[in-house]
């Protein structure tokens, strides 16, 4: 069965503090990773799409990378405005996404 | 461009009343997704249409829910009757394709089932 599992839960940063994110995935054929960032009360709004292990994306202080397994938020000297849930999905060999249950980001000034 | 646009906003209701929860897609998206979203289950897929046809319905829970796309701007999903364990934030959301960059997600409907 495909499936996506986020780490860790929460996480909570000071201002500057850089740290990552881990998605880990089983799928059957992947086509494509993709990362979202959620904020209270918002719908989902898309960061990142990666097709191939080996792959990485960058935008701001966020970088996305992808392996084989897993795939990893990086986020550099964050700031409090980068304070959201990202949720980290794949598209297997349907035209579904499944999700991860996301991390929630908490920075701290 | 006005995104994805859903409503209610916020929903509350009796145990075995109907519900009926909106979207307006993007003009343009030939895609559209209903998603459920709960802290426990995170985001499920209930249905998704393309060019207005249901192509895939499996997520849908049973036969209290069902979900139209009677044109290209606008879809419904229903429940009847509603249970509490249906209550989730509701998301709709539409892509220019099958494939799932751009894909735009609305605010959502909260939906309370007391």
């Amino acid at each position: 069965e495909d499936q996506v599992t986020q780490s860790p839960e929460a996480l909570r940063l000071q201002e500057g503090e850089s740290s990552s994110l881990n998605c880990s995935y089983t799928v059957s054929g992947l086509r494509g990773l993709f990362w979202y960032r959620q904020d209270p009360g918002k719908g989902p709004e898309f960061l990142f799409t990666l097709y191939s292990a080996g792959e990485e994306k960058e935008k701001e202080r966020l970088k996305a990378t992808l392996t084989k397994k897993e795939s990893f938020l990086h986020i550099t000297a964050p700031k409090p405005e980068d304070s959201a849930t990202y949720l980290c999905a794949v598209q297997a060999n349907t035209d579904k996404l499944i999700f991860g249950t996301g991390t929630r980001l908490q920075v701290f000034p | 461009d006005a995104g994805v646009i859903q409503s209610p906003r916020h929903e509350v209701t009796e145990m075995g009343q109907e519900v009926t929860l909106r979207c307006k897609p993007i003009s343009g998206h030939n895609s559209l997704f209903w998603y459920r979203q709960t802290m426990m289950r995170g985001l499920e897929l209930l249905i998704y249409f393309n060019n207005n046809v249901p192509i895939d319905d499996s997520g849908m829970p049973e036969d209290r829910f069902s979900a139209k796309m009677p044109n290209a701007s606008f879809s419904t999903l229903k429940i009847q009757p509603s249970e509490p364990r249906d209550s989730a934030v509701y998301f709709c959301a539409s892509s220019p394709d099958r494939t799932y960059y751009g894909y735009t997600f609305g605010s959502g409907t909260r939906l309370t089932v007391v």
